[in-house]
């Protein structure tokens, strides 16, 4: 049950696009396409914002996506705004369990 | 509108007991499969326990089996987690989390949180 690998800290100006990356394993992220991503601002409980890899609940602007190759599943933040900086966390489906990432700080110079 | 509300967090001694509620409203309780997730001062997200919607199957992080005891109550429309034996490293807020669908793969995503409650573990 190791935790998945992000980035610590990814950064852009207003209007562009960053990406966070989550590794795992064949065991979770690459075995499952349940990959969800959470965004945490100080604070505050986490908001699920992508869930089955690429979808998003209802509410949630599509500025942010989600992908995934083999081990590695993918957060793109489009567009970025003020509002965005905040912490990210993906998660992944383990069967038995489920892993979160370490979380990844997106700062808006 | 989903509420879920935790309870029962506080001060404890290393080797001590305490037992989170979650009082759940606004859906239909029995029929949604439940999750606790802590998040320690300053750190990540760590997934503790899922139970599903009839209590029939539970998991646990292996962080936390053993020493932890995670119910429910569909007469209360409440979540329990039961902890045992704790150390200072359990030492966190704790979320209660609903799963995102009622039938299905569970641990798609977890799409309501509480705000948490506060456990510390300390002499």
């Amino acid at each position: 049950q190791s935790a998945l690998t992000q980035p610590r800290s990814v950064s852009g100006s207003p209007g562009q696009s960053v990406t966070i990356s989550c590794t795992g394993t064949s065991n979770d992220v690459g075995g499952f396409d349940y990959v969800s991503w959470y965004q945490q601002h100080p604070g505050k409980a986490p908001k699920l914002i992508i869930y089955d890899v690429s979808d998003r609940p209802s509410g949630v602007p599509d500025r942010f996506s989600g992908s995934k190759s083999g081990n590695t599943a993918s957060l793109t933040i489009s567009g970025l705004q003020a509002e965005d900086e905040a912490d990210y966390y993906c998660c992944s489906y383990a069967g038995t369990y489920r892993v979160f990432g370490a979380g990844t700080k997106v700062t808006v110079l | 509108e989903v509420q879920l509300v935790e309870s029962g967090g506080g001060l404890v001694q290393p080797g001590g007991s305490l037992r989170l509620s979650c009082a759940a409203s606004g859906f239909t309780f029995s029929s949604y499969r439940m999750n606790w997730v802590r998040q320690a001062p300053g750190k990540g997200l760590e997934w503790v326990s899922y139970i599903s919607s009839s209590s029939s199957t539970i998991y646990y992080a292996d962080s936390v089996k053993g020493r932890f005891t995670i119910s429910r109550d569909s007469a209360k429309n409440s979540l329990y987690l039961q902890m045992n034996s704790l150390r200072v490293e359990d030492t966190a807020v704790y979320y209660c989390a609903r799963d995102l669908g009622r039938i299905g793969v569970s641990g798609r995503g977890f799409l309501h949180w509480g705000q948490g409650t506060l456990v510390t573990v300390s002499s």
